[in-house]
């Protein structure tokens, strides 16, 4: 199983201010990595899909970065709505598996 | 709109049985692998299983294989997961997601969740 790693666990910035967040994998996932957003009691949203793609409807202040194991989601300019958890998620192997998230919260 | 609504969920004794509806509207549901994914209370996602766009296909993660059937009617646009022997760790909020790009029962992303059904396993 791929297991996924998230750091940090929280991070605590401002609005306006650059949220650069990772994910490393225990082995290659080539560019098959999703990142998603998920506020609380709502579902989580896609966000990125194959490394560096945007999902449909998805502003362009969010960007992702990365190939083999290491990867970066990041969120340009923070708006109130980005404070949220963030997932990554690999679609190599089976099972696929999820990161256990990092919280942007603010500061 | 694209929209996927769960229901089925409830509080339901260990080693007890219960199936979980996915009812899906605004896209070609036929067309499209279904997954479960289930998130315990404060805790991090998990995916479950997948079932290709024909029913015919199935994988499932470790921890359920053996109790969880995935299984899907097309012609009622409803995706399902039968739960039995239930263990207190499969204690989740159980979503509905669908695969972004394939039709088989291959690794994908998810680019449509539902809001999710809550599944309490308790003595």
């Amino acid at each position: 199983e791929i297991v996924l790693t998230q750091s940090p666990g929280t991070l605590s910035l401002s609005p306006g201010e650059r949220a650069t967040l990772s994910c490393r994998a225990s082995q290659s996932v080539s560019s098959y990595l999703a990142w998603y957003q998920q506020k609380p009691g709502q579902a989580p949203r896609l966000l990125i899909y194959d490394a560096s793609n945007r999902a449909t409807g998805i502003p362009a202040r969010f960007s992702g970065s990365g190939s083999g194991t290491d990867f970066t989601l990041t969120i340009s300019s923070l708006e109130p709505e980005d404070f949220a958890v963030y997932y990554c998620q690999q679609r190599s192997n089976w099972p696929l598996t999820f990161g256990p998230g990092t919280k942007v919260d603010i500061k | 709109q694209v929209q996927l609504v769960e229901s089925g969920g409830g509080v339901v004794q260990p080693g007890r049985s219960l199936r979980l509806s996915c009812a899906a509207s605004g896209f070609t549901f036929s067309s499209y692998g279904m997954h479960w994914v289930r998130q315990p209370p404060g805790k991090g996602l998990e995916w479950v299983a997948v079932v290709s766009y024909d029913g015919s296909n199935q994988n499932y993660a470790g921890s359920v294989k053996g109790r969880f059937t995935i299984s899907r009617d097309n012609s009622k646009n409803t995706l399902y997961l039968q739960m039995n022997s239930l263990r207190g760790e499969d204690t989740a909020v159980y979503y509905c997601a669908k695969g972004r790009v394939y039709g088989d029962a291959k690794p994908d992303a998810f680019d449509i969740w539902g809001q999710g059904t809550m599944v309490t396993v308790s003595s």
